[in-house]
């Protein structure tokens, strides 16, 4: 029973530069969520995404930053031209039913780090 | 502003004690409150709380909900060392169009010191 997948689990990446997050939901699975846990702050909320459609993105800063989670494979969550202030731990979680009520499983997260 | 705050934010124990973190919010359409372990890892669930008043237990924890006064509590009995971490409340609500979304707070890092 894998849980929730993420890889990288550390990323460095120097200013202007992508940086592609992954995430493996649960098997079953076809909800997935992205969160970004900032130092000494609690998580925040930025995409929730279903099989190839964007439910809600209203955490998600306007530029640089797309998710994606298409019919097969994994969901991305990219960041373009990374900048110092994008260093945080990021972390998907997904759930077996959306909407409210659907417990969400997180996985270990990626560490990013923008020099 | 949807908000969810956590007290202590840190806390230092010793085995055997026993301890209450509290969590309030204040989130519209609230729908249920989670709490969660982080350690070095994902966050791992421990309880989601629908309803007031009733009571969930696994082991040393148990947490209860109040919707009248919006607040929850996560208690832990006869603390041990591996119960050292992050404890995250979440509360899924929020303003329309924001399905299933956690609003998180900041958390309570408990050490427990042998």
């Amino acid at each position: 029973n894998a849980g929730v997948m993420q890889n990288p689990r550390h990323l460095v990446r120097r200013r202007g530069q992508e940086a592609r997050l992954r995430c493996s939901p649960m098997k079953g699975h076809s909800h997935v969520y992205w969160y970004r846990q900032l130092p000494e702050e609690g998580l925040k909320f930025m995409v929730y995404l279903q099989k190839e459609n964007i439910i809600d993105e209203s955490g998600m800063p306007k530029e640089r930053f797309s998710a994606e989670f298409p019919k097969e494979g994994p969901s991305i969550l990219r960041i373009q031209q990374v900048v110092r202030g994008d260093s945080a731990a990021y972390f998907c979680a997904s759930s077996a039913t959306g909407g409210f009520g659907g417990t969400q499983y997180f996985g270990p997260g990626t560490r990013l780090l923008v020099l | 502003e949807d908000k969810v705050v956590q007290s202590p934010l840190s806390l230092v124990v010793h085995e055997g004690d026993t301890v209450t973190l509290n969590c309030s919010y204040e989130v519209t359409n609230f729908r249920s409150l989670l709490w969660y372990k982080q350690e070095k890892k994902a966050p791992t669930f421990l309880f989601m709380l629908t309803s007031s008043g009733i009571e969930k237990k696994s082991g040393r924890l148990s947490s209860i909900l109040d919707k009248k006064e919006l607040f929850s509590i996560l208690n832990i009995t006869a603390t041990q060392t591996g119960d050292s971490a992050i404890y995250l409340c979440a509360v899924e609500g929020g303003y329309g169009g924001s399905q299933g979304n956690l609003i998180f707070g900041k958390g309570t890092k408990l050490s427990v010191k042998p």
